[in-house]
């Protein structure tokens, strides 16, 4: 099993709309918690960070679960520029990232 | 601006030959990672320095080796690069202790091909 598991999409949106990405980790011991975009051919860029308390930023929410080991990040009234690849992140042990695989995600104009 | 630093953005080598990129940091972070992320899969951590210290991943092949002669800098050899080896290769900085958050820095990445 996958240490961080997203769908891989791709996610085709009309720009407008509301879109939803999830994420499950398998260590009940991770620490901390982020969504990371990375735009083509790019390095990751943090988006934000997730808090058990959820947390927002603009048209971004994060939230977590951590009894069912669950992130999620819901875009609002997505715009073409939000067009990129999701990264779920998780932090353990000694200050490691580590990645999910990434959504893909386009809007559709 | 403080930044991370990766030369060069583009670096083709051929295979079997001995190949360096090169990082470097402003930001006087003492956690340096390599990460290795090949077209569509998530970022794969190599290995990483905390100070002088070195961690390898268990799974990072013998052919991938590091050094880090300084705070600044911190360098990946490929010694015998194979076809597989093509990759985006990225460094990374944080600072231990820094909040939750740590302070992930990511360079722009030395996209490898190996011909």
């Amino acid at each position: 099993r996958k240490e961080v598991e997203q769908d891989p999409g791709p996610f085709n949106v009309p720009e407008g709309a509301t879109v939803a990405f999830n994420c499950t980790y398998s260590n009940s011991a991770s620490q901390s918690f982020f969504w990371y975009r990375q735009d083509c051919r790019k390095e990751p860029k943090l988006l934000m960070s997730v808090y058990s308390s959820g947390n927002e930023d603009g048209r971004f929410t994060a939230q977590l679960n951590r009894a069912s080991q669950y992130i999620s990040l819901l875009i609002r009234d997505s715009k073409l520029s939000d067009s990129a690849t999701y990264l779920c992140v998780v932090i353990q042990g000694a200050q490691k990232l580590v990645f999910g695989q990434g959504t893909r995600l386009t809007i559709n104009p | 601006d403080a930044m991370v630093i990766q030369n060069p953005r583009y670096q083709v080598t051929q295979f079997g030959k001995p190949v360096t990129l090169s990082c470097s940091q402003t930001l006087n972070h003492n956690v340096m990672y390599w990460y290795q992320q090949k077209s569509s899969q998530a970022p794969k951590l190599l290995f990483h320095y905390y100070d002088k210290d070195f961690n390898n991943e268990a799974d990072t092949p013998d052919n991938f080796q590091s050094r880090r002669p300084n705070t600044s800098f911190c360098f990946l050899d490929i010694r015998s690069p194979g076809l597989g080896d093509a990759a985006m290769y990225l460094c990374a900085t944080s600072r231990a202790g820094q909040g939750t958050n740590y302070g992930y820095t990511f360079g722009s990445g030395t996209r490898l091909t190996v011909v």
